[in-house]
This record gives C-alpha cells, structure tokens and sequence, in this order.
C-alpha cells in the first residue's frame, strides 16, 4: 500500500488567499484526522471523520478552517482567507477500525504551509 | 478530562547512552498508552504500544511499562544510536468503545551525538 498521501507537500502562499490541502487515506480504513503541527502549539488535532462524517472538530481554529470527506478515499482541508499564523506542517492520518478495537494511526508526510 | 505530561526537550545524549523520556498521564478508566516517533521532514510513526496495566511495550530496542499506580508510560532504551535522533510523542487514547482519537503530549526531541 502507498501509505497516506497528501498533497501538495510544500505550499507558499499569501495572506488572504484560499489553501486547500488534500488527502487520500489508506484504502480500507474508516476514520480520518486532520492534525497541525507547529513549534508554539506542538500537535493540535483539528477534526476527524468516521466512516466520512465529521465526529470531532472542536480542534478547528475558527470559521476560516473548513474540512469534508466527500467519500472514503479523500479529503480536504481548506483555509479562507489564510494568514500568516496559519504557517505548520498539517498532518493527514487514519486508521482502521472502530472505536471498540484498536489499530495504529498511520500519518501521512505532511503538507507545509507557508503563509506570507 | 484526558491529557497526556511528557518531558521538556531537547534531549542530548552521545551514542551508547542510556536514554529515558518521561510521561505521565490523566485518564479516566484504563486507556491505551502509545510513543509514537517523528523523524525529520516526516509524520509520525507507531513505536510502540500497551493496552492494559503492566504490559510491556517494545520495538526497536525502545521499551516502556505501563504503570497504572504512577499513571506512568516513561520511554527507555539501553544503547541510544546517532539513527535515534527524532521527536518522540507519547499519546493517550481512551478505553475501549471509546474513539480512536488520541492525545498526544508536546512531544521530546532527542539529539544523540557520535
């Protein structure tokens, strides 16, 4: 399996425009996570998805962060407008399973966005 | 509500030291303890893990015991290598029927030096 791809690995853009990052989880899993890692605030979880429907997205920072799983193969995370405390590595992850068993988050590589 | 302590890094070692990475824990009932390890430029990775009191997590010469008494999940490993250099994450995920988030604590960065 190709593992967590998330797409574009590096992002530069400037303040007040839209950012979209993109994952695509390993096939056969059912829940997704959307992490930002940054080295003020360490790793945040931003929200996740089970079985594509949004459980948890307390973590999202404001209306300006927006997530959705149109299906189980891809996701999206979209910034609007963006600004420059936005700057982290975002982190795709998922796993398999329900809540009643246990398997391992696999993490994708990452996306680092750089907002000038 | 649940949250996971670890210690403050960086972490400086030379090769062939012996290496431990503090972490405690605040959960109700008995969670699932992990250490999962980020190398640079990369996500993280599952180390190791344990599901229950007084298991023994262990991979790649890392080992760490789950104490229930000292709520305590503290990261050894005997003979650290120059390839050992990364950030290390201990994580909390709730008990069983729970979801499969997980807390993670601010995670340890460890340099070791030849």
């Amino acid at each position: 399996d190709a593992g967590v791809i998330q797409s574009p690995r590096h992002e530069v853009t400037e303040m007040g425009q839209e950012v979209t990052l993109r994952c695509k989880p390993i096939s056969g899993h059912n829940s997704l996570f959307w992490y930002r890692q940054t080295m003020m605030r360490g790793l945040e979880l931003l929200i996740y998805f089970n079985n594509n429907v949004p459980i948890d997205d307390s973590g999202m920072p404001e209306d300006r962060f927006s997530a959705k799983m149109p299906n189980a193969s891809f996701s999206t995370l979209k910034i609007q407008p963006s600004e420059p405390r936005d700057s982290a590595v975002y982190f795709c992850a998922s796993v398999k399973g329900s809540g009643s068993s246990y398997n391992e988050q696999f993490f994708g590589p990452g996306t680092r966005l750089t907002v000038l | 509500g649940n949250s996971v302590t670890q210690m403050e890094g960086p972490v400086t070692l030379s090769e062939e030291a012996f290496l431990t990475i503090n972490c405690t824990y605040t959960a109700t009932g008995y969670p699932s303890l992990f250490w999962y390890v980020q190398y640079p430029g990369e996500g993280l990775q599952l180390l190791l893990k344990a599901t229950k009191a007084d298991d023994k997590g262990s991979n790649k010469g890392f080992e760490a015991t789950y104490r229930k008494e000292t709520t305590s999940f503290h990261l050894e490993k005997g003979s650290v290598q120059v390839s050992d250099s990364a950030v290390y994450f201990c994580a909390l995920r709730g008990p069983a029927g729970a979801t499969n988030k997980l807390i993670f604590g601010t995670g340890t960065l460890l340099a070791v030096q030849p």
